[in-house]
């Protein structure tokens, strides 16, 4: 159960747009389509972003986009915001009937 | 709209024992699954256990396995998590979520600081 791995930051302008990487395996990320985003700001509880690799909670911005290819999962930020800044985790469901959470990724809005 | 209460928190001696509870509303419990989230302080999200929707089916993080047990009770629409034989690295912050796939909805968490 390794968790799967992030950058551990990110920066960008207001305006502009960032991409957060989640690298897994052919056992959990690769093999799924069970991989979700979540935010979440200091002191507060996560908040689900995306789910099933690239599908938007009613209520999520359109800004917010998630992709795969392979093992690895992306979420990209357009049109960023200074509410946007916040950590950022994946997660994934693994072969085990497990779940794992990336490292998490500290995005900040320059 | 859902809500998600945990309680249970505290203080307690390494090697002892502790039960979370995590009320749900506004949603029908029984139909879903629900996962226990842990994070350490100033540390990432880890993944503790998940149970179905009927309490059958339930599996765990290794860092806890043979030591913590998720269980429910529908009728109370309520989660639990016994943890045993508590550690030092057992302390975080714990949210129980909702959905076997995709937690999303989550509590606002309890706070568990094993200590002597």
């Amino acid at each position: 159960q390794s968790a799967l791995t992030q950058p551990a930051s990110v920066s960008g302008s207001p305006g502009q747009s960032i991409t957060v990487s989640c690298t897994g395996t052919s056992s959990d990320v690769g093999g799924y389509n069970y991989v979700s985003w979540y935010q979440q700001h200091p002191g507060k509880a996560p908040r689900l972003m995306i789910y099933e690799v690239s599908n938007r909670p009613s209520g999520v911005s359109n800004r917010f986009s998630g992709s795969k290819s392979g093992n690895t999962a992306s979420l990209t930020i357009s049109g960023l915001q200074a509410e946007d800044e916040a950590d950022y985790y994946c997660s994934s469901y693994t072969s085990s009937s497990t779940r794992v959470f990336g490292g998490g990724t500290k995005l900040t809005v320059l | 709209q859902v809500q998600l209460v945990e309680s249970g928190g505290g203080v307690v001696q390494p090697g002892r024992s502790l039960r979370l509870s995590c009320g749900a509303s506004g949603f029908t419990f029984s139909r879903y699954g629900m996962h226990w989230v842990r994070q350490a302080p100033g540390k990432g999200l880890e993944w503790v256990a998940v149970t179905s929707s009927d309490g059958s089916n339930n599996h765990y993080a290794d860092s806890v396995k043979g030591r913590f047990t998720i269980s429910r009770d529908n009728s109370k629409s309520t989660l639990y998590l016994q943890m045993n034989s508590l550690r030092a690295e057992d302390t975080a912050v714990y949210y129980c979520a909702k959905d076997w796939q995709n937690f999303d909805y989550w509590g606002q968490g309890t706070l568990v600081t094993v200590s002597s």
